[in-house]
Formats: structure tokens, C-alpha cells, sequence
């Protein structure tokens, strides 16, 4: 997992700030899926995105979240206006093909909604 | 709707002895099953594969079981070492497509903390 990269590994935002949440997925693949672990629970998934394009968003929560893979670039996850509950440790991991080849996960951003 | 459950929120073992980890699932959909490690402040790192068609799966220490029948799989891992402490979390996906040709999310189960002793 140590190719995943992700950015900040933790931020902290005062509620109604907006929180990005950057994903460079391993090199060579160009799938990226977003996944959100609140405390004592397992990993939920959030969104599958290929480049410039969103596959699965069924996960993700009606408002205020949204997530891109542009062309040029890492996978961003954004929540605006964040709340208290907002606060979890969001995972990306990437896959060369959309197969059932392995994902491979980044070390994670925590972000703490004060 | 907890599809993929781990029953069990710890277990102790001591160290050269079997870890058997469990995971129990509900959707008979789910054809392809992961078993994934994750230390703190760490992302999930990647142990072990099996797929609906097979029963066993076999990596070094660790060997994976699947019971379709009974919708349950296990993680063994033999022997066990102090530094497979760890949370492990045991993953299922399904075809994204009818031709079954592409993949998608992964569902969770809560995870199991194992503690090694020495």
C-alpha cells in the first residue's frame, strides 16, 4: 500500500469549513475508490471514480460530498460545510483494472471536526 | 443492513499457535472475498484472496476457507508471530456488471482485533 498516496494525513477543520481530501493513486492504475472508517466501525464505501469519470457513487451522502479524478491529477474528496460527525478517517485505494484485482489502499486522512 | 459480519472483536492467541479468524456474509451475490491487516494509523494492507469457486486458498502462513453454503469464510494463520498483532478486516465484492466483467466497491466486516502474545 505504500504506492497509494494520500494528503493531508490529517487535518482538522472548525464546522462549516470545507475539508479536501487528496488521493494519488498507485502508478499505472487508474481506478480510485474512496472509503470512510468512523471510530469502532469497519470501512464503508464511499465512491469508485475512473479518470474524469464517477462509476459508483452510492456510498456517498446526498449533500455536501462530492469527489472528482480529473485527467491531470490526484482524486479529490471534498465536504463542504463540515459537521462534528464528519470526523473519521477517509481511505482511498486504487486498482489497475476494474476487475477483481486487488485494491490497494493509501495510509488514510483523519480529520477531526472541532 | 451489515452484510459482511466478523462476530468476534478480539482474539488472543499465544505466539506458534493457530489464529482462526471468522467472517460470516448474507449476500450470495458477493463471489470474490478478501481478507485484509490493518495496523494503527496505517491503511489496510492486503493478505489473502479466494473466489466463490474455490474452497481453500493457501498463502504461506495464512490459508483462507470458504463455505458457500453456509456463507462464511476463515482466516488461519499458522503459526502466529507477535508482529501479526493487528486488526483484520475481511472484504466481499460482486460483479458491478451483468457480464461480470467489472468489480467495484468492497463491503466490510467490523473487523477483528488479534493480539499475538509472545
Amino acid at each position: 500500500n505504500a504506492g497509494v498516496m494520500q494528503n493531508p494525513r490529517h487535518l482538522v477543520r472548525r464546522r462549516g469549513q470545507e475539508a479536501r481530501l487528496r488521493c494519488s493513486p498507485m502508478k499505472g492504475h487508474s481506478h480510485v475508490y474512496w472509503y470512510r472508517q468512523l471510530p469502532e466501525e469497519g470501512l464503508k464505501f464511499m465512491v469508485y471514480l475512473q479518470k474524469e469519470n464517477i462509476i459508483d457513487e452510492s456510498g456517498m451522502p446526498k449533500e455536501r460530498f462530492s469527489a472528482e479524478f480529473p485527467k491531470e491529477g490526484p482524486s479529490i474528496l471534498r465536504i463542504q460545510q463540515v459537521v462534528r460527525g464528519d470526523s473519521a478517517a477517509y481511505f482511498c485505494a486504487s486498482s489497475k483494472r476494474g476487475t477483481r484485482e486487488t485494491q490497494y489502499f493509501g495510509p488514510g486522512t483523519r480529520l477531526l471536526v472541532l | 443492513d451489515q452484510q459482511v459480519k466478523q462476530n468476534s472483536p478480539s482474539l488472543s492467541v499465544q505466539e506458534g499457535r493457530i489464529s482462526i479468524l471468522n467472517c460470516d456474509y448474507t449476500n450470495s451475490m458477493f463471489d470474490y472475498f478478501l481478507w485484509y491487516k490493518k495496523y494503527p494509523a496505517e491503511g489496510p494492507t492486503f493478505l489473502i484472496s479466494i473466489s466463490s469457486i474455490k474452497d481453500k486458498n493457501e498463502d504461506g502462513r495464512f490459508t483462507v476457507f470458504l463455505n458457500k453454503s453456509a456463507k462464511h469464510l476463515s482466516l488461519h494463520i499458522v503459526p502466529s508471530q507477535p508482529g501479526d498483532s493487528a486488526v483484520y478486516f475481511c472484504a466481499a465484492t460482486r460483479p458491478a456488471n451483468a457480464g461480470g466483467t467489472s468489480y467495484g466497491k468492497l463491503t466490510f466486516g467490523q473487523g477483528t482485533i488479534l493480539t499475538v502474545h509472545p
